[in-house]
């Protein structure tokens, strides 16, 4: 597909569950990002990977909060011991990853949203 | 540290009309890039317009235009000749210029809810 896609569209799981979001960037992308949007905190910058540099994880709120990006393409975000304050809607973007003063537009998948119980 | 502020929750307009979105920031940055995305209630994030802060025109995309005011670290969209289609959430963000590296976090806004009226 042309866009960012993310699987799956909504999960609902119970309380101290581990859950696992995908996202699939657009293909030539090698920036990822991931972000989170609740009502009580906006949208809130999580974890971002740029090729093979290590990722910035300055965003995720708790060591439960974990991600990977195998192959430079997808990537999964994982929740570990899911608590209810974790019900959000996780948004995934992708970018070229362009450098040296170009404008990096970030393009946005629909989103996963969790619902923990 | 940046902070971005949306300072109208919602905002209604009847269709045709024109409406604008207040958006102000806080940076100590000279080099950076400011958005208005869009986000309809089927959840997709659309980017609406982008501007670079080192070019003093204002960026036009269609029916929508910014009023960039640098010095005064505002921001703001005007979306004209409104349609239904423009009933959405808008979010006004800012990203850092990193000069080396690739790409950088955006900051967001709180949103504001627009509601265009038949």
């Amino acid at each position: 597909g042309a866009g960012v896609s993310q699987s799956p569209s909504n999960k609902v799981t119970e309380k101290g569950k581990d859950v696992e979001l995908r996202c699939d960037p657009i293909s030539g992308h090698t920036a990822l990002y991931w972000y989170r949007q609740s009502l009580g905190q906006g949208l809130e910058f999580l974890i971002y990977f740029q090729g093979n540099s290590a990722p910035d994880k300055s965003g995720l709120p708790s060591d439960r909060f974990s991600a990977e990006r195998t192959g430079g393409s997808v990537s999964t975000l994982t929740i570990q011991r899911t608590q209810q304050e974790d019900s959000a809607v996780y948004l995934c973007a992708s970018s070229l990853g362009l450098a040296g003063g170009s404008t990096d537009t970030q393009y946005f998948g629909p989103g996963t949203r969790l619902t923990v119980l | 540290a940046q902070t971005v502020t949306q300072s109208q929750p919602e905002m209604s307009v009847q269709e045709a009309e024109t409406v604008t979105l207040s958006c102000t920031y806080d940076t100590s940055e000279n080099n950076y890039y400011l958005f208005w995305y869009k986000q309809p209630p089927s959840r997709q994030m659309i980017l609406v317009i982008r501007q670079e802060a080192y070019k003093q025109q204002n960026a036009t995309e269609n029916r929508f235009s910014v009023n960039f005011q640098k010095a005064a670290k505002s921001f703001s969209l005007k979306i004209s000749d409104s349609q239904l289609g423009d009933t959405a959430m808008y979010f006004c963000a800012f990203m850092k210029h990193v000069r080396e590296a690739a790409g950088n976090k955006l900051t967001f806004g709180g949103g504001t809810r627009v509601l265009v009226k038949p």
